[in-house]
């Protein structure tokens, strides 16, 4: 009964290829995000969507863009892929009610870009 | 510019004593503040969190303190055990900002036997 699910774990792919991660939730929450672990370990909010809409847009480059089929569906689309692109990738959720502050955080998806 | 820190990257501590985590801010906007906790090739999960008109908040045995005026919060785990073994983040959140979590860099703490 897996909360927040993430495909895939590991990605590795080739400067310029365009990749997918899926995450998809089954915790009926209403919005989910996207964040970016970096080498240094930094977690970084990149997107989020409540309801099928985009509320947080970071500065991210337009090579990322997400999408979200319905509410329990976010998935990342990244164009070109480069070197500075290797990171994990966390898929996060949170209820509808109560602090949206306490998301629910997928396993990750390991991407390295050669 | 990080407006969460966590300066202290690591934490050894005996089986059995306190852990204590600390944590510095630097945006007055923010009102919410949590920790989460994060096992190798896992996702972080939430552990505790605690409201900017609280200074304590307390879950069995771990207790996070907030210190608004320092804008200083801790974490103390009592008694450590080795599963406490794991990066703890420190993130925070202002009012209006849609969940959008401002996270620390991680301590990763060791519980030894």
């Amino acid at each position: 009964d897996t909360a927040v699910s993430q495909t895939p774990k590991y990605l590795v792919t080739q400067m310029g290829n365009d990749k997918s991660i899926k995450c998809e939730q089954n915790l009926g929450h209403d919005t989910m995000y996207w964040y970016k672990q970096d080498s240094k370990k930094f977690l970084k909010i990149m997107f989020s969507y409540n309801n099928k809409e985009l509320i947080i847009n970071e500065t991210v480059p337009n090579r990322f863009s997400p999408k979200s089929p319905d509410k329990a569906h976010l998935n990342l689309h990244i164009n070109s892929l480069e070197l500075g692109d290797s990171a994990v990738y966390f898929c996060a959720s949170s209820p509808p009610s109560g602090p949206s502050y306490e998301q629910y955080f997928g396993p990750g998806t390991r991407l390295t870009v050669t | 510019d990080q407006q969460v820190k966590q300066n202290s990257p690591s934490l050894s501590v005996q089986e059995g004593r306190i852990s204590i985590l600390n944590c510095d801010y630097t945006n007055s906007m923010f009102d919410y503040f949590l920790w989460y906790k994060k096992y190798p090739a896992e996702g972080p999960t939430f552990l505790i969190s605690i409201s900017s008109i609280k200074d304590k908040n307390e879950d069995g045995r771990f207790t996070v303190f907030l210190n608004k005026s320092a804008k200083h919060l801790s974490l103390h785990i009592v008694p450590s055990q080795p599963g406490d073994s794991a990066v703890y983040f420190c993130a925070a959140s202002g009012r209006g900002s849609w969940g959008k979590l401002q996270f620390g860099a991680g301590t990763q703490v060791v519980v030894t036997p």
